[in-house]
């Protein structure tokens, strides 16, 4: 099946720094998503890009599906951004399947 | 604000007892998804319904797990008997059709702890 790798696995930051984290992808993916999941637990959408780029707010994300991976920026972090970022895709062959990558654990500091 | 739903939140039970949980997916999305995520797997499909019709259930133990969409609001994923390794946090998501794919939504999860 198809695998996904980010990096770093993990990131500690002082608050207002800028971060970027990589996911690469071993195949063709029809879906990719970035999730920010919590301190709670809780897995929150960033962003659905199989391609291209897209802005909200403080994070942006970038795919460059012919190269297979993809970017999330976050700038200006602040503490409510620690929690774990993961990076899925669907592969072309796998039906609707989310693959997850083992994520990025992010920690800010004050 | 459309949210998908999962109940109980947290679940405390013995071997060997059944447990049941709960999944409302937002209105309007026809595919249903359930992952459960360990410290050791990381996060993985258990199974997805497609307009309430199981389209893919091969991660999920068939002996003691079952899944089932009874109606369009709702979503059980069913362990009987439960044992210790069925300690996990599970996901439901459900999903919107954008072009080929389908953007998933995910649920704040059942904490379950089976001792």
């Amino acid at each position: 099946g198809i695998q996904v790798e980010q990096s770093p696995p993990d990131l500690i930051l002082q608050e207002g720094a800028n971060s970027t984290l990589r996911c690469n992808f071993s195949d063709s993916v029809n879906n990719l998503q970035w999730f920010h999941q919590n301190p709670w637990g809780q897995l929150i959408n960033l962003f659905y890009i199989p391609s291209g780029t897209k802005q909200n707010g403080r994070l942006s994300a970038t795919t460059v599906a012919t190269e297979r991976y993809s970017l999330l920026y976050i700038s200006s972090s602040q503490t409510t951004d620690s929690g774990v970022y993961f990076c899925a895709v669907v592969g072309e062959t796998s039906g609707s399947r989310l693959t997850f990558g083992e994520g990025t654990q992010l920690t800010v500091n004050p | 604000d459309a949210r998908v739903t999962q109940t109980p939140r947290h679940k405390v039970t013995e071997m060997g007892q059944e447990v049941t949980m709960r999944c409302q997916p937002i209105l309007g999305h026809n595919t249903v998804f359930w992952y459960r995520q360990t410290m050791m797997q990381g996060l993985e499909l258990l199974a997805y319904f497609r307009n309430r019709a199981p389209l893919d259930d091969s991660g999920m133990p068939k002996d003691r797990f079952s899944a089932e969409m009874p109606d369009a609001t709702l979503a059980t994923l069913k362990i009987q008997p439960s044992e210790p390794r069925d300690s996990a946090v599970y996901f439901c998501a459900s999903g919107l059709r954008v072009t080929r794919a389908y953007e998933q939504y995910f649920g704040p999860g059942t904490r379950l702890t089976v001792t």
